[in-house]
């Protein structure tokens, strides 16, 4: 089964500041997904980013950008230029390749709460 | 699109009472998930449908869980009867095959007293 690691719990940015969340994975596949989610105040679970394990070229999104290590299991999000509304819980989560059904389910780390101080 | 849909957004029951929370997913999704969120445990993954068949509730906690999908535009999760341990966020979410993203519902806050 495939775990996903979040080990700071809680993480703190200047505004305008860059700041790095870490995710660590384990997996025997070799072909799968990895997804960062925000969850702000409203619970919301929005969708960041995503990576195709096999893409060696790092997603990135406006001011986020991902550093994924697929050697090291290993899949970080860098959030530039932090601004106030970036203050959420963010998740990092699994995602087989494939179409199956088994493939489908999403697992996530446990979250890290990261605030903006302005 | 409106997006997924659940139902009620916050609920206060007493224990031993019955709860069912709904879900509608986006028209012409074909996977549904139903997800546990607590500060202990984080998100988990209850149960998910595929077709309105169930494929996987190995996540479902206890016997007192159930999960129905009548039809593709409606699942309920219901708990009876429930425990204070049962208060949490229950979301659901949705995709379509073939497709990496599940697009997920406001949530159902649930304190069960």
């Amino acid at each position: 089964a495939q775990t996903v690691t979040q080990s700071q719990p809680e993480m703190s940015v200047q505004e305008a500041e860059t700041v790095t969340l870490s995710c660590t994975y384990d997996t025997s596949e070799s072909d799968y997904y990895l997804f960062w989610y925000k969850q702000p105040p409203s619970r919301q679970m929005i969708l960041v980013i995503r990576q195709e394990a096999y893409k060696q070229q790092n997603a990135t999104e406006n001011r986020f950008s991902v550093n994924f290590q697929k050697a090291a299991k290993s899949f970080s999000l860098k959030i530039s230029d932090s601004q106030l509304g970036d203050a959420a819980m963010y998740f990092c989560a699994y995602r087989s390749a494939g179409y199956t059904g088994a493939n489908s389910k999403l697992t996530f780390g446990k979250g890290i709460t990261l605030s903006v101080r302005p | 699109d409106a997006g997924v849909i659940q139902s009620p957004r916050h609920e206060v029951t007493e224990m031993g009472q019955e709860v069912t929370l709904r879900c509608k997913p986006i028209s012409g999704h074909d996977y549904l998930f139903w997800y546990r969120q607590t500060m202990m445990r984080g998100l988990e993954l209850l149960i998910y449908f595929n077709n309105n068949v169930p494929i996987d509730d190995s996540g479902m906690p206890e016997d007192r869980f159930s999960a129905k999908m009548p039809n593709a535009s409606f699942s309920t999760l219901k708990i009876q009867p429930s425990e204070p341990r049962d208060s949490a966020v229950y979301f659901c979410a949705s995709s379509l095959w073939r497709s990496y993203e599940q697009y997920f519902g406001p949530g159902t806050r649930l304190t069960v007293t």
